[in-house]
């Protein structure tokens, strides 16, 4: 139990081009998704904490309208990077905790950008 | 200061050795303590949780806590090379909801 997958796994895109990344819950609801981002040999970074049906709380120094974030369902949280550049390549992850709790975050197995 | 430290690596053994692995904290509202195990370009995984101060086990793995000096233990017995990862510890706080801070990971390498 407690699966959460995104989509797609890896995407390259050109820059100034949108790309959106999707985060699902499989088999359980999830009331706040987390979004998180990962360059390499470093640790996690958080970016947002999205809640279902309410704007998403963004951490200090990343730009909201940059990183559009929309948790639509119980089941369901979109990251997209707008007008996306190089320095936006990256391993984005994101995670989920059961509605009603506990509030343990489950990983999904994350996405790697190229921007070219 | 980083609120959570943790060594980078990366650390290196032979199979079969016991493995320690460790994170040190400062602030002491820091109530709930886990590990979790990351593969290369994988998200990562929760391997064990714990509360408070004390030691838990599950199979090969045991984490500690120890409050009063603020500092947490994973021990990984009879170490396999399916075991090579980096392995994050992260914690995070009664007030602050479903909020995590990690530590930077360490980069294990279990040698056949």
């Amino acid at each position: 139990g407690a699966v959460v997958s995104q989509h797609p796994s890896w995407v390259i895109c050109k820059s100034g081009t949108s790309v959106k990344i999707e985060c699902r819950s499989l088999d359980f609801q999830a009331t706040t998704m987390f979004w998180y981002r990962q360059f390499p040999k470093q640790s996690l970074m958080l970016m947002a904490t999205s809640n279902e049906g309410s704007k998403a709380t963004y951490e200090q120094g990343v730009e909201k309208d940059k990183f559009l974030i929309n948790h639509a369902s119980l089941t369901l949280s979109t990251l997209t990077v707008t007008s996306a550049h190089p320095e936006d390549s990256s391993f984005y992850i994101c995670s989920a905790i059961l509605a009603g709790g506990p509030y343990e975050q489950y990983f999904g197995p994350g996405t790697r950008l190229t921007v070219t | 200061q980083k609120e959570v430290e943790q060594d980078p690596g990366p650390l290196s053994v032979p199979e079969g050795a016991i493995v320690s692995l460790n994170c040190t904290y400062s602030n002491s509202a820091f109530q709930y303590f886990m590990w979790y195990r990351q593969y290369s370009r994988k998200g990562p995984e929760l391997l064990m949780y714990t509360y408070s101060s004390g030691n838990k086990e599950d199979g090969r793995f045991t984490a500690q806590v120890d409050k009063s000096s603020k500092y947490i233990s994973l021990f990984i017995r009879d170490s396999q090379p399916s075991d090579s990862a980096t392995y994050l510890c992260a914690m995070r706080k009664e007030t602050s909801g479903s909020r995590l801070t990690f530590g930077e990971g360490t980069q294990l390498t279990v040698n056949p």
